[in-house]
């Protein structure tokens, strides 16, 4: 059973295009994820969600507006896609509490032409 | 200077040797620190957490944490090849429903049979 499942799992896009990627955890967890890891491998959080509110917003360009239906779901939806967003972006899910690791999806690999 | 800093690597030891990771860390606020194993194109796995001084052993992994020195590092005895990845380091801070995990660059690892 897959603990925090995104899809879809590559994106090979055009410039200017919109895009979305799913993200849905069945553990149980009130606070969902969106992380950025680039091309050096450095994995930097972008927003972070609890209980369907946003918490966390790392300046991210407002091109980027993440959606949380429900608390097993965060989406992220890219509008006016740019060179510079290629990478891979990862979906996590914690507990809220106080000391609790970040469970991982599989990443979703983003290249723009 | 980087809120959490790791040597990027890559650390190379034989097979069998103890493998040594550091990572220190700026912010004196942040109380739960997290070791994650990356395989190259995979996601974070997580290895261990630690969030009170001293040591945590778990199987052939052991993290130590010195909040004074604001050093957290972590020991693999043993190494396998399989252990060949990269580690990334993490800080936690923040209250429940409000956390924040910040990680290093990461430091790759390669274990040579």
């Amino acid at each position: 059973d897959t603990a925090v499942s995104q899809t879809p799992k590559y994106l090979v896009t055009q410039m200017g295009n919109d895009k979305s990627i799913k993200c849905e955890q069945n553990l149980g967890h009130d606070t969902m994820y969106w992380y950025k890891q680039d091309s050096k491998k450095f994995l930097k959080i972008m927003f972070s969600y609890n209980n369907k509110e946003l918490i966390i917003n790392e300046t991210v360009p407002n091109r980027f507006s993440p959606k949380s239906p429900d608390k097993a779901h965060l989406n992220l939806h890219i509008n006016s896609l740019e060179l510079g967003d290629s990478a891979v972006y990862f979906c996590a899910s914690s507990s809220d509490r106080v000391g609790q690791p970040q469970h991982f999806g599989d990443g979703t690999r983003l290249s723009i032409l | 200077q980087k809120e959490v800093e790791q040597n990027s690597g890559p650390l190379s030891v034989p097979e069998g040797a103890i493998a040594s990771l550091n990572c220190t860390y700026s912010d004196r606020g942040s109380q739960s620190f997290f070791w994650y194993r990356q395989y190259s194109g995979k996601s974070p796995e997580l290895i261990m957490f630690i969030y009170s001084n001293g040591d945590k052993e778990d199987g052939r992994f052991t993290a130590q944490l010195n909040k004074a020195s604001q050093y957290v590092s972590l020991l693999i005895r043993d190494s396998q090849p399989s252990d060949s990845a990269t580690y990334l380091c993490a800080a936690q801070r923040g209250n429940t429903g409000f956390q924040k995990l910040v990680f290093g660059t990461g430091t790759r690892l390669l274990v040579s049979p």
